[in-house]
């Protein structure tokens, strides 16, 4: 498949070891996030969501925060493991607009080393 | 697995040529988006369909369009195919709520190469 890693960010960790990875949004009227996992030659994977009157959402093995001030969204994975090696991606939704459109962050790669 | 499904996974056409790509949405989903992602950068949106309309577009040619059918499955066609239109073509369905953002799950995309 092909690689969606090129020239993007990388997060190295030990297997084990907590990951965050972290995102800056770009509309302060946005509403709705979602963290993605895409994995070489597949479409995204939903991990967690959250909504702005939250600042915080755990889910198995991974919590996403939200900082509406600065507009900065983290995902943390607990005791990383090899299959959580992919890109992953922050995603937003503007509020109140007639279209849920996503729109994506740059990503990050992570790679679990064994 | 999602139950969003697309076909073909591969093709290869010409600079010029017209393309098709299908797209079936999971079960009781009733919108349907379709995103462009280039190698190494997140995903662009290009539109949505809600109930066979168009509900929104993004910063694309009117050379892409698209359909959704009574079963809300979709097709995005792109017309006078461009070398830059080279991607992974990704549809998502998400199970419409009026007003409020919701969750979109995705297919496994199709890789478009354009020569």
């Amino acid at each position: 498949g092909e690689s969606v890693g090129l020239h993007l960010p990388t997060l190295s960790v030990q297997e084990g070891d907590n990951s965050i990875i972290n995102c800056a949004y770009s509309n302060s009227a946005s509403d709705y996030f979602i963290w993605y996992k895409q994995e070489s030659g597949k479409g995204p994977q939903f991990i967690i969501d959250i909504r702005s009157n939250m600042d915080k959402r755990q889910g198995q093995r991974v919590t996403v925060l939200l900082n509406k001030t600065v507009k900065h969204l983290s995902l943390q994975i607990a005791a990383t493991q090899p299959g959580d090696s992919a890109v992953y991606f922050c995603a937003e939704t503007p509020y109140g607009g007639a279209t849920n459109k996503l729109i994506f962050g740059t990503g990050t790669l992570l790679a679990v080393q064994p | 697995e999602t139950g969003v499904t697309q076909s073909p996974t591969h093709l290869i056409k010409t600079r010029g040529q017209q393309v098709t790509l299908r797209c079936s949405s999971q079960s009781g989903h009733n919108t349907v988006s379709w995103y462009q992602q280039a190698l190494g950068q997140g995903p662009q949106f290009i539109f949505q369909y809600y109930r066979e309309e168009e509900n929104g577009r993004g910063n694309f040619p009117p050379r892409f369009s698209g359909l959704q059918f009574p079963n809300y499955s979709s097709e995005l066609n792109v017309n006078a195919l461009e070398l830059d239109d080279s991607a992974l073509y990704l549809c998502a369905s998400s199970p419409r709520a009026l007003g409020t953002a919701d969750t979109q799950y995705f297919g496994p995309g199709t890789r478009l190469t354009v020569l």
